[in-house]
């Protein structure tokens, strides 16, 4: 079964900082990588996902994620975060079909 | 397109009590999930629904909890009796077939039980 940890549970950070969150997966298959977030007051989105192909996904609001297959990792990334990002951050990977999450991470922007 | 809709939004009850979640997916979305989130963890996979069967319901308690869906479209989600550490948020999605593992799940803004 898969299994997703997400080391960070909360980061803050101050506006314009650059931002790197973890995500690190366990299955033995092919497996295809999500990152959600959820805005306070609002329910869970799709922030980039990576099936195949370049590792490098680019995903909405400037967030991009880089899938190393060696290292089992998902990272997500963004080289400037704005007090808009304050969120949480879910990864999440699939191997046939169920959707497994990480505990997720709350992370706080200071303006 | 009209999002996963879920009601209630909030519900209170006292343990013992029953406790019924309604969802209505992404119109055209043949697979529906129920989600429940524990505070400060990641949503938990509890039933998946592919029209109106459930192919995965592995994670449901089946001793008191209950899901349908019998027209394929909504879905409702019975819990009874309710216990106190079933206080959790249940979140309901819904997606596109497609490639496994592939298609993009979209949520609800979820039903926050709490038991007393």
């Amino acid at each position: 079964a898969q299994s997703v940890s997400q080391h960070n549970h909360h980061v803050i950070l101050s506006e314009a900082a650059s931002l790197e969150l973890g995500c690190n997966y366990s299955y033995g298959g092919t497996v295809n990588l999500f990152w959600y977030v959820q805005y306070p007051g609002q329910h869970l989105q799709l922030l980039l996902k990576y099936f195949s192909g370049d590792p490098l996904v680019k995903g909405i609001k400037g967030f991009e994620a880089e899938f190393i297959k060696s290292k089992f990792s998902f990272n997500l990334r963004k080289p400037s975060v704005q007090w808009s990002d304050t969120a949480e951050y879910f990864c999440a990977v699939t191997g046939f079909q169920k959707l497994v999450f990480g505990t997720g991470t709350r992370l706080l922007v200071s303006p | 397109e009209a999002g996963v809709v879920q009601s209630p939004r909030y519900k209170i009850i006292e343990k013992k009590q029953p406790v019924a979640f309604w969802c209505n997916p992404i119109s055209g979305h043949n697979t529906l999930y129920w989600y429940r989130q524990n505070l400060g963890q990641g949503p938990e996979l509890l039933i998946r629904y592919e029209n109106e069967e459930a192919v995965d319901d592995s994670q449901l308690p089946k001793d008191r909890f209950s899901a349908e869906r019998l027209k394929g479209v909504d879905s409702t989600l019975k819990i009874q009796p309710a216990e106190l550490g079933d206080s959790a948020v249940y979140l309901c999605a819904s997606g596109r077939p497609g490639l496994a593992g592939r298609n993009e799940q979209f949520f609800g803004p979820g039903t926050r039980l709490t038991v007393l």
